[in-house]
């Protein structure tokens, strides 16, 4: 079956780089996403990846993709307070577009 | 664009009562609506898709009768928590498919369920 796995917390402080990591096991995915949720609201794309993709880079967003590993990963470079927020990975099931959420990671920046 | 909004953002009820949520698409037209459930500190767990015309098609575990689905035109999506029960109580979220491209979805900001 289709699982994601995230870690549950991340800790910065503000100014460093964060990487998020997710795996994955459905192996035939399209796509791969990341989100971001801050409290009490909905989810916004971030950003997403391409399975046929190793590196794709938004500004301070960079996403790698080991396929072989079936292993994501968000970086976010010059990380700020107002990146405080939870992280989702995603992968696009091949039925009907379905998402397949991780768990989600907390992350936190600390002045 | 591909704004979602949903209604009411949050709402309190009585044990026993009906509650009816709407997902709407506002600049765009979906055929596909999923409707996800999210407890706190959690993942959002997929309930059910809706599609637009046609009965919802129901995750495993979802009780069709509890969570009614309708899905009436192409930019609203109606979530009906029926006999409603203090377990129920959860962030309910929707998203609309753009049905270009990627078939992208696009979230809306989520409705908090409370039962009393």
């Amino acid at each position: 079956g289709e699982d994601v796995e995230q870690s549950l917390f991340l800790s910065v402080r503000e100014g460093d780089s964060s990487v998020i990591n997710c795996t994955y096991t459905d192996s035939s995915s399209t796509y791969l996403y990341w989100y971001k949720q801050e409290p009490g609201a909905g989810l916004q794309l971030l950003t997403y990846i391409f399975s046929n993709m190793d590196m794709k880079q938004d500004q301070r967003l960079t996403v790698l993709l080991n396929k072989k590993d079936k292993h994501l990963s968000l970086r976010i470079a010059d990380t700020q307070t107002g990146d405080s927020a939870i992280y989702f990975c995603a992968e696009r099931a091949n039925q009907g577009g379905k998402l397949i959420f991780g768990q989600g990671t907390e992350l936190s920046v600390k002045p | 664009g591909a704004v979602v909004s949903q209604h009411p953002s949050w709402v309190i009820c009585k044990s026993g009562t009906s509650v009816k949520i709407e997902c709407r698409s506002l600049d765009f037209q979906a055929t596909t609506m999923f409707w996800y459930r999210q407890f706190p500190k959690q993942s959002l767990m997929l309930m059910a898709t809706s599609n637009e015309g046609s009965k919802a098609t129901y995750e495993q575990g979802v009780e069709k009768d509890k969570f009614l689905i309708n899905h009436a035109s192409l930019t609203l999506s109606t979530l009906t928590v029926t006999s409603a029960h203090p377990e129920d109580s959860s962030f309910y979220i929707c998203s609309a498919v753009l049905t270009s491209g990627m078939n992208e979805q696009f979230f809306g900001p989520g409705t908090r369920l409370t039962v009393l």
